[in-house]
């Protein structure tokens, strides 16, 4: 099976424009969730979608948001950006989390680095 | 809110040596614990995880236990190798819960 993979790999934006970064899950995955990892920081969860409904949020401000369509692929976008969203957004995939432990495991992509300048 | 704390951030070992890195959590209601790993300029890579029904789980040379009553989780490395050489972090959620990652442990194995 592919893993799950990320788009793109590496980003240069400038303050106040907005991204969109895109995540394909492991096939017959349906859960993704994104986080933000920066040195100081670690991994901060941003949210998680399953069957296209966002089922958990992270203490993120509304410019963070995302969508999860039909065939598990989601989308997070950051509007207006700041200098202090630089960092890499990872996106991890699962079965279907809660129902056994194997389904629990979350396998993450290689993440996108987003530079702001 | 959901909380978890990690320590040490930073953990320096000789080759051949085990290494401990702890972790507490506040979500009482936590029944799920994965420990992963990060290779430099790699993705986290799960190595062990624990559900809150089992005391302690081992495979190979690395073992994570679980204190319900405390709300720590422990992950144990033994022999260990500058391969082993990563930052680690561990992670805790509940049922359909989000996963909250700690702030990670970076090791380092000296041969």
């Amino acid at each position: 099976k592919a893993g799950v993979t990320q788009t793109p790999r590496y980003l240069i934006k400038t303050r106040g424009q907005q991204v969109t970064l895109s995540c394909s899950p492991i096939s017959g995955h349906r859960s993704v969730s994104w986080y933000q990892q920066t040195p100081g920081q670690g991994l901060q969860f941003l949210f998680e979608y399953f069957s296209e409904t966002q089922r958990n949020k992270g203490n993120f401000p509304g410019r963070f948001s995302g969508r999860q369509f039909s065939n598990s692929r989601s989308e997070m976008n950051v509007s207006t950006l700041e200098l202090g969203d630089s960092a890499l957004y990872l996106c991890a995939s699962s079965q279907t989390p809660g129902t056994s432990p194997s389904y629990n495991e979350q396998f993450f992509g290689p993440g996108t680095r987003l530079t702001v300048l | 809110g959901e909380n978890v704390e990690q320590h040490p951030s930073t953990l320096s070992v000789q080759e051949g040596d085990s290494a401990v890195i702890k972790c507490t959590y506040s979500d009482s209601a936590s029944n799920y614990f994965p420990w992963y790993k990060q290779e430099l300029g790699k993705r986290p890579q799960l190595i062990i995880d624990i559900r809150s029904n089992v005391g302690e789980k081992k495979d190979q040379r690395i073992a994570v236990t679980l204190n319900k009553t405390a709300k720590h989780f422990s992950l144990h490395i033994t022999e260990t190798q500058p391969e082993d050489s990563a930052v680690y972090f561990c992670a805790a959620r509940r049922n359909t819960g989000k996963l909250i990652f700690g702030q990670g442990t970076t090791l380092q194995v000296k041969p």
